[in-house]
């Protein structure tokens, strides 16, 4: 499968715990976006990487995430002390970094349970 | 004021009947519109992408965009109940911004 990839497809944890995503994207991609979505919204935009530099972040990311693509490939999302507020899907995307014509392809998602 | 507005719905049709989906956006500098598809429990998939006015159609779906009016749309014809999920409108000014997304239904 050439598509992303995301690990784990579930995740639950305890409220105060920190957790970690992966997300591997399609290999010749270079720019790779993170989303949170809830129930009945739409894709939240969280953060974006372009090769190993997190070129954006948005307001909704708040101190207790961060997220890192170390060599310009997979990338990591991290949540510290989770609350049950941070229980979404969280999305990776990822896509050519082509300008205006630029087309993002989803993973599968992480589906995150905070307790 | 949403960045990107759609009628959360749902939209029902029946079976072999064309599907209307609108979409309106707040950012005039916006370049670069997107339908996607999602199944629930899955992640977006892409259907389309439009980035000048007036209509791109692909199989049995058409986008229209009309960027004075701030509107992008997609149309189904010959809807199938495999159609039946929600689809979300996304636009590209400075990053992706998503619409909520309307369910549609394709009755048998």
């Amino acid at each position: 499968d050439t598509g992303v990839s995301q690990n784990p497809r579930h995740k639950i944890t305890k409220r105060g715990q920190n957790v970690t995503f992966r997300c591997d994207p399609i290999s010749e991609h270079n720019r790779l976006y993170w989303y949170r979505q809830t129930l009945g919204q739409g894709p939240e935009f969280l953060t974006y990487f372009q090769n190993e530099a997190q070129l954006e972040k948005s307001r909704l990311l708040s101190d207790r995430f961060s997220a890192e693509r170390p060599k310009g490939s997979f990338s990591t999302l991290e949540i510290q002390r989770t609350e049950q507020g941070d229980s979404a899907m969280y999305l990776c995307a990822s896509s050519l970094g082509l300008g205006p014509t630029d087309t993002q392809y989803f993973g599968p998602g992480t589906r995150l349970t905070v307790l | 004021q949403k960045e990107v507005e759609q009628n959360s719905g749902p939209l029902s049709v029946p079976e072999g009947a064309i599907a209307s989906l609108n979409c309106t956006y707040s950012d005039r500098g916006s370049q670069s519109f997107f339908w996607y598809r999602q199944y629930s429990g899955k992640s977006p998939e892409l259907i389309m992408s439009i980035y000048s006015n007036g209509d791109k159609e692909d199989g049995r779906f058409t986008a229209q965009l009309n960027k004075a009016s701030q509107y992008v749309s997609l149309l189904i014809r010959d809807s199938q109940p495999s159609d039946s999920a929600t689809y979300l409108c996304a636009v590209i000014s400075h990053d992706m911004r998503f619409g909520a997304g309307t369910r549609l239904t394709v009755k048998p």
